[in-house]
């Protein structure tokens, strides 16, 4: 089945700065890559998603790089802000034809300072 | 925008006892999912239901568990004897079709005593 690591775990940055979050998959058959923001207490939340015709998409501070042939993904934001802070899971899915499962990574703890 | 919406927020059991899990997917979505995520851990696929049946299930969604859509609108998850490590938020999510958006309700945190 599709094993989904992801990189780094926590991550701090001062606001302003860039961050940027890593993931690698390994079924060749993945076609879908969302990234989800998860706040305390709540479910995870699609902020952006790619799928797999396309290299890059960008979302005014957030963007999301895919290397098919590497089968790694990353997550980029820019101009953090201290609302930015939560728990991050990017995630491979096989699209087409069912609607299949969502496998994630194990997400990553990104801290704003301000 | 549209929710899912999950019942109850929190549930405390003890250990062996029967729960059900609520969920309101969003109306005209036609794939729904079980999720849960242990303490501290990534989310883990559960189950995925589609027009009245299991689509797929993992290892983790064994004898113990099963799903229902009772009615037109609510999606059900019962875990028949609770185990300790059955402890966990356990999320809903549904979609309109292929190539949606995957919509996460705000989860159930289940104790098992």
């Amino acid at each position: 089945g599709e094993n989904v690591e992801q990189h780094p775990s926590t991550l701090s940055v001062q606001e302003g700065d860039s961050a940027v979050i890593k993931c690698t998959y390994s079924d060749s058959a993945s076609n879908y890559f969302p990234w989800y923001k998860q706040e305390l207490g709540k479910g995870p939340q699609l902020i952006i998603d790619i799928r797999s015709n396309v290299g890059e998409k960008k979302d005014q501070r957030i963007a999301v790089t895919l290397n098919k042939t590497a089968k790694h993904f990353s997550l980029h934001i820019t101009e953090t802000q201290p609302e930015d802070s939560a728990v991050y899971f990017c995630a491979a899915k096989v699209e087409w034809p069912n609607a299949g499962k969502s496998t994630f990574g194990d997400g990553t703890t990104l801290t704003v300072k301000p | 925008e549209p929710e899912v919406t999950q019942t109850p927020s929190h549930q405390v059991t003890q250990m062996g006892q029967e729960v059900i899990l609520r969920c309101v997917p969003i109306s005209n979505h036609l794939y729904f999912y079980w999720y849960r995520q242990i303490l501290g851990q990534k989310v883990e696929f559960l189950v995925s239901f589609y027009n009245n049946e299991i689509s797929e299930k993992s290892e983790i969604f064994d004898d113990q568990f099963s799903v229902e859509r009772p009615d037109g609108s609510n999606f059900t998850l019962k875990i028949r004897s609770t185990k300790l490590e059955d402890s966990a938020m356990y999320f809903c999510a549904s979609i309109t079709g292929e190539g949606e958006k995957l919509f996460f309700g705000s989860g159930t945190q289940l104790s098992v005593l």
